[in-house]
């Protein structure tokens, strides 16, 4: 079955703190995202990466950084963590560039506080 | 980020009818749209996708259909069952530019 890997369901953390977010696949894919869920905002893209070492900026990509030494590992960092951050944070990956189809981890409810 | 709209954020629907979730989108460049649905607690999962060459696509208890005229994309989906209770959305997206999600509707589904 194939699988992308969210490492945390839930996390609590303190306002100003660096936060890492990780995200594995286990499909062989290229491409992979990362989103926000907001209630009523549905699912806005962060960064997202085409190839390893490569990231470009998605539509909200203020207060976060991204990192993908691995081509099966993609990770969110929060450099300085604040309230307005507290969300859903999925994780996605694809076959295509574009991500047509994509495979969605289980999410990660982030709680600054 | 381009618009993907939502007709109606929720839906009720009676367990056996019809269900139909519509979206309208704004930009005609558009050439792939997709649904996904999302059950409480878990990430998105795929139901059909399809391409601006097509007008209507069919899976199992699920049909897209796609008016490139109006900019409207509806997903219908047949015998509604509980287990389809969920939030729905639209996505879009153009050459290799990511998805555009829809803000989405929840689907309830009365016994």
């Amino acid at each position: 079955d194939v699988k992308v890997t969210q490492s945390s369901r839930y996390l609590v953390k303190r306002t100003g703190e660096k936060v890492f977010l990780e995200c594995v696949q286990d499909m062989d894919h290229e491409n992979m995202f990362w989103y926000r869920q907001d209630p009523g905002l549905g699912l806005r893209l962060i960064y997202f990466s085409y190839d390893v070492k490569m990231k470009e900026k998605g539509d909200i990509p203020e207060g976060y950084s991204v990192s993908r030494e691995k081509k099966e590992r993609f990770s969110l960092i929060l450099e300085s963590a604040s309230t307005n951050q507290t969300s859903m944070y999925l994780c996605a990956s694809s076959f295509r560039p574009g991500g047509e189809k994509l495979f969605f981890g289980s999410g990660t409810q982030l709680s600054v506080l | 980020g381009e618009s993907v709209g939502l007709h109606l954020p929720t839906l009720s629907v009676q367990e056996g009818d019809n269900s139909i979730i519509n979206c309208a989108y704004s930009n005609s460049a558009s050439d792939y749209f997709i649904w996904y649905k999302q059950e409480s607690g878990k990430g998105p999962q795929f139901i059909i996708d399809i391409r601006s060459n097509m007008d209507k696509r069919q899976g199992q208890r699920v049909t897209v259909l796609l008016n490139k005229t109006v900019k409207h994309l509806s997903l219908q989906i047949a015998a509604t069952q509980p287990g389809d209770s969920a939030v729905y959305f639209c996505a879009e997206n153009w050459g290799n530019t990511p998805l555009v999600f829809g803000k989405g509707t929840r689907l309830s589904v009365i016994a």
